[in-house]
């Protein structure tokens, strides 16, 4: 799977929007874009997915770039309990999940 | 979404005992499950994974004698964790695909191991 580069630490004001970076310009074709958050102490939670096109769903955007060579994550409005790691993994289907270090998103009042 | 348990949440123990943790996935049957360790302070690291009938599969380095791993049923797999010592401490976490589509993997809530 291809590897993932994720800046370590972001910091965003509560009720701003959240704008998460990942470079995966090793990706395959067939490979998917995933998201994935850690609160503390918890195990990870899904947050959405993509091939090549934009997604939204109730939690997040995400957008890949036209070459899929890199995508953000965007949260529209961060609230305090948005605070966690954000992992981007790159997978095809049926592959194992491996996680890279992530991002630590700190949402400030 | 489905749901993934594990049990116990936390479990501390005396060096030399052996630990069981449980994963089950409650509303789907998973026919594939996958055991992740967790230092401080660091990324989850894949640690196995486990076809319901069949021998799990361990990643590079991972000690098979160590780690224990039976998938017995299509709900549940166990991870032992044979002879614990303190350098085993650390956050266990599973996690469950479900047979319906294969993009789908559910994580559990973890397990805290402290190994005295």
């Amino acid at each position: 799977d291809a590897k993932t580069t994720q800046p370590t630490s972001m910091d965003c004001a509560e009720g701003r929007a959240a704008n998460l970076p990942c470079n995966h310009s090793t990706i395959s074709g067939n490979e998917y874009v995933y998201w994935y958050r850690q609160i503390h102490s918890q195990g990870p939670q899904y947050i959405i997915h993509g091939l090549k096109n934009n997604e939204t769903n109730e939690m997040a955007s995400l957008i890949i770039t036209e070459d899929r060579k890199s995508s953000t994550l965007i949260l529209p409005h961060a609230t305090l309990r948005d605070t966690a790691v954000y992992y981007c993994i790159v997978r095809a289907n049926f592959n194992k999940f491996y996680f890279g270090s992530g991002t630590k998103l700190n949402v400030k009042p | 979404g489905a749901v993934v348990s594990q049990h116990p949440s936390r479990v501390i123990c005396k060096s030399g005992t052996s630990v069981k943790i449980e994963c089950r996935s409650l509303d789907f049957q998973a026919t594939t499950m996958f055991w992740y360790r967790q230092f401080p302070k660091q990324s989850l690291m894949l640690m196995a994974t486990s076809n319901e009938g069949s021998k799990a599969t361990y990643e590079q380095g991972v000690e098979k004698d160590k780690f224990l791993i039976n998938h017995a049923s299509l709900t549940l797999s166990t991870l032992t964790v044979t002879s614990a010592h303190p350098e085993d401490s650390s956050f266990y976490i599973c996690s469950a695909r479900s047979g319906r589509s294969m993009d789908e993997q559910f994580f559990g809530p973890g397990t805290r191991l402290t190994v005295l």
